[in-house]
């Protein structure tokens, strides 16, 4: 069964760096995954596909201060120079045939 | 510009139905598979149904399956969701959005979304 596992929340200060995981289920630890940014009473955003060899492709507009990595069943969605409208939920998703699949997202909190 | 909004949200009686349209714009609606994905409120992302596009390959999320029918015309530009027999926790907003060209690449563009409320 495809599952991507989010920590529920992370808190982090203005201007630092923040470090998000997302966990593939151990049969499927080399599928790429997408992550979307979903800011208060917003729908959600696109940012990046995120490849299990640690390319990314990010969507248009995504700044440099946002970037993916990976590390086997791991993958990081990496925010640095944080800013007050980092803060949202944000979530990974993956795909395999017939279905489609959202980790339960992570709420980031900028203090 | 590149576009998704949806319509067709509303208030809506326990077993009762509704029909979701999301008009596409400016890009190639024939050559992206689209989705449906769901939000109950205050809840995460729930993926609900996909469609290639051609229209051949159709698939459902189990928690809707056999209550719902999407469908697409590529002529219109056009996606719907079709939902029967609705429950209380169909409530939720419900959001189109684009998979990247080719797919398998996430989902790209997302609508505004629309919200379906399920009471009595």
């Amino acid at each position: 069964q495809l599952v991507l596992t989010q920590s529920p929340s992370v808190s982090a200060s203005l201007g630092a760096s923040v470090k998000l995981t997302c966990t593939l289920d151990s049969g499927h630890s080399n599928y790429a995954i997408a992550w979307h940014q979903q800011q208060p009473e917003k729908g959600p955003r696109y940012l990046m596909k995120l490849n299990s060899d640690d390319t990314h492709k990010k969507g248009d507009g995504i700044p440099d201060r946002f970037s993916g990595s990976s590390s086997g069943a791991e993958r990081y969605l990496t925010i640095s120079s944080l800013q007050s409208e980092d803060e949202a939920d944000y979530y990974c998703q993956t795909w395999g045939t017939g279905i489609r699949v959202f980790g339960g997202g992570t709420k980031l909190t900028v203090l | 510009e590149v576009q998704l909004v949806e319509s067709g949200g509303g208030l809506v009686q326990p077993g009762g139905s509704l029909r979701l349209s999301c008009a596409a714009s400016g890009f190639t609606f024939s050559s992206y598979e689209m989705n449906w994905v769901r939000q109950a409120p205050g809840k995460g992302l729930e993926w609900v149904s996909y469609i290639s596009g051609s229209g051949s390959s159709i698939y459902y999320a189990d928690s809707m399956k056999g209550r719902v029918a999407l469908s697409r015309d590529n002529a219109k530009n056009s996606l719907y969701l079709q939902m029967n027999s609705l429950r209380a926790e169909d409530t939720a907003v419900y959001y189109c959005a684009r998979e990247g060209r080719g797919g398998h690449s996430g989902f790209d563009i997302w609508g505004q979304g629309t919200m379906v409320t399920v009471s009595s």
